[in-house]
């Protein structure tokens, strides 16, 4: 089946850490968004990727980070420098930019 | 800035009525996208329905149907025959020229049975 893989669905860490959310698709799309959703919001785009090896900050990068070295692949790091962390990270892929999105499962991150 | 406004955040109906959801936008562009989403308690995000600016038809899939009102900034989603299973989160997002989306609060839907 084709589709958007997100691990792990729960992630806790400590304050300080620096912490890796996997995204994997195999649709074949080349464009990749990453979304942070907090309660009574709307989604909040952080980084996107049109192409392997190019990406993006979208409007809340400050604390992020990702690569994209593979087509398929499209990691976040939550760094120490993002203030506010815990939340829920939603991941997308569409054909090219501009295509509508389709989501994976999403991470729920907690730091403490 | 563009912005999407979903001025009900939350709403219940009974199963098998006909429900509205409301969703205004602020663009000053003329070309661009608008689409729901539904995210149930699963909170998976799936994506309902899309709608093309330049097209003057309605979308509709299925139960699913829009009112796009470009003159008023206005895209209604209609649900109708309403069942158990549409209970979730929906998302009004607007695309701008840059291809980024911009997304409402959610309106919280609840259907009874």
């Amino acid at each position: 089946d084709g589709g958007i893989t997100q691990s792990p669905k729960y992630l806790f860490r400590k304050e300080g850490q620096n912490v890796t959310l996997s995204c994997e698709q195999n649709l074949n799309h080349d464009a990749m968004y990453w979304y942070r959703q907090d309660p009574g919001q709307g989604l909040r785009l952080i980084y996107y990727s049109q192409i392997v090896n190019d990406f993006q900050k979208g409007d809340i990068a400050e604390g992020y980070s990702v690569s994209r070295e593979k087509k398929e692949s499209f990691p976040l790091t939550v760094t120490s420098a993002q203030k506010n962390p815990t939340a829920f990270y939603l991941c997308a892929s569409s054909i090219v930019q501009g295509w509508e999105q389709y989501f994976g499962p999403g991470t729920r991150l907690t730091v403490t | 800035a563009q912005t999407v406004t979903q001025s009900q955040p939350e709403m219940s109906v009974q199963e098998a009525e006909t429900v509205t959801l409301s969703c205004t936008y602020d663009t000053s562009e003329s070309n661009y996208y608008l689409f729901w989403y539904k995210q149930p308690p699963s909170r998976q995000m799936i994506l309902v329905i899309r709608q093309e600016a330049y097209k003057q038809q309605n979308a509709t899939e299925n139960r699913f149907s829009v009112n796009f009102q470009k003159a008023a900034k206005s895209f209604s989603l209609k649900i109708s025959d309403s069942q158990l299973g549409d209970t979730a989160m929906y998302f009004c997002a607007f695309m701008d020229s840059n291809y980024q989306l911009i997304w409402g609060a959610g309106t919280k839907l609840i259907i009874k049975p």
